[in-house]
Parts: structure tokens; C-alpha cells; sequence
């Protein structure tokens, strides 16, 4: 079975510091992995994605993907209270190109 | 560019009944990729379609069927409703069937009384 983990949370940083959000997957051939932040009621939105390994930075984001432990992770940086949401990772493995989800992580960032 | 637009945003059925759900793709996109969202769950993948065709369907039964139009937009149909199906469905599109990222509408929120 194809899986993508992520630790539930909820991870509480402060306002100011880099929050660390980890994804483990488990398919070998999966290729592109995405970062969605997910505020409650409404849909997922695109925040990173990356398909090669090493660091992918966009602002206050960092991806980082490292294929052969099978983890992508994103950092947050200078967190603010509006990054509070759930933070979804996906992976799109397979033929037929559909995303595997986690289901993602409660971060909130207090002032 | 216009992004991902669903409808209708919010509906109550009830147990027995059909639905139709409605997606138009982003500009430029020409695969759609409807998911189910349950509360407190991560989207699950119901079915995608490219160029009008289905291109891979997740584990749900044969009453939740779709189709794509020539201008790409999309219909997710449910029949025979269940209380389980009362759930966030989302739409995303994207460029092409590689790799490249989906994007999202608001998604409708289907309740089953």
C-alpha cells in the first residue's frame, strides 16, 4: 500500500521562528512531491513543490527533498499567526498520476 | 487567468438521492482531478480526467462516475446518496497529465440528511 506520512501535531511555534514540517512516503518511484496549506473550511492551496533532491527555497518557504530516506520536508521562516493552518503534503506516484495525500499537520504559530 | 471555479458551493440531499457537481479547469489546464475530503481527513482521490477521458480512479464504487467536456471543465455524478458521502468535494486541474501541480476551487460541501 502507497503511503505518505505526516506527524498529525498540533506543532505550536512562536511568532518569529522556523517551524519544521516533516513528510515521509513510501513508494521508491514516486517523482514529484507538493506542499498545500489547508485553512479550515476551505480548499488546499499550493505552496512549494519540488522534484528534484536537495532544497528548494520560494520566500519564507524551504523544501527539501531527500529521495533515498524517502522525506520532504518544508520550513517555514520569520513564522506568522497567518501561517496557522494544516499543512498537507502530496505525492504523485504511478502511472496514473494521481496524488497520494497525508493528512497533514496542525501547525499554529502564537504572537 | 481564471482559476478553478465549482458549484454549487454548499448542498443537502438526502439518502437515496443523485447529485451533480460542477468544475470548471483553469485556463490553459486540460486534466481535472476530483477528490473527497472528509472532516479532519486528507483528500481522497476519487477519479481524474484527461483530454475526456478517465486517467485513473481511487477505491470508490461505480455510483460516483464523471466526465470531462472539450473545454475541459468537468461533473462529478453520485447516485443512490449515502450518509458517508456528506463530505468537502474538490476539484483541481492541471496542465497536463505529467507532473505538474494541481490547483484547487473551493471546493462544495455536500451534506446528506
Amino acid at each position: 500500500q502507497k503511503e505518505v506520512e505526516q506527524n498529525s501535531g498540533p506543532l505550536s511555534v512562536p511568532e518569529g521562528a522556523i517551524a519544521s514540517l516533516n513528510c515521509t512516503y513510501s513508494d521508491r518511484g514516486s517523482q514529484s512531491f507538493f506542499w498545500y496549506r489547508q485553512y479550515s473550511g476551505k480548499s488546499p492551496e499550493l505552496i512549494m513543490f519540488i522534484y528534484s533532491n536537495g532544497d528548494k527555497e520560494d520566500g519564507r518557504f524551504t523544501a527539501q527533498l531527500n529521495k533515498a530516506s524517502q522525506y520532504v520536508s518544508l520550513l517555514i521562516r520569520d513564522s506568522q499567526p497567518s501561517d496557522s493552518a494544516t499543512y498537507l503534503c502530496a505525492v504523485n506516484a504511478g502511472n496514473n498520476r494521481k496524488l497520494i495525500w497525508g493528512l497533514g499537520t496542525s501547525l499554529a504559530v502564537n504572537p | 487567468e481564471t482559476g478553478v471555479t465549482q458549484s454549487p458551493t454548499h448542498l443537502i440531499k438526502t439518502r437515496g438521492q443523485q447529485v451533480t457537481l460542477r468544475c470548471s479547469s483553469q485556463s490553459g489546464h486540460n486534466t481535472v482531478s476530483w477528490y473527497q475530503q472528509a472532516l479532519g481527513q486528507g483528500p481522497q482521490f476519487i477519479f481524474q480526467y484527461y483530454r475526456e477521458e478517465e486517467n485513473g480512479r481511487g477505491n470508490f464504487p461505480p455510483r460516483f462516475s464523471g466526465l470531462q467536456f472539450p473545454n475541459y471543465s468537468s461533473e462529478l455524478n453520485v447516485n443512490a446518496l449515502e450518509l458517508d458521502d456528506s463530505a468537502l468535494y474538490l476539484c483541481a486541474s492541471s496542465r497536463d497529465r505529467s507532473y505538474q501541480p494541481q490547483h484547487f476551487g473551493d471546493g462544495t460541501r455536500l451534506s446528506i440528511l
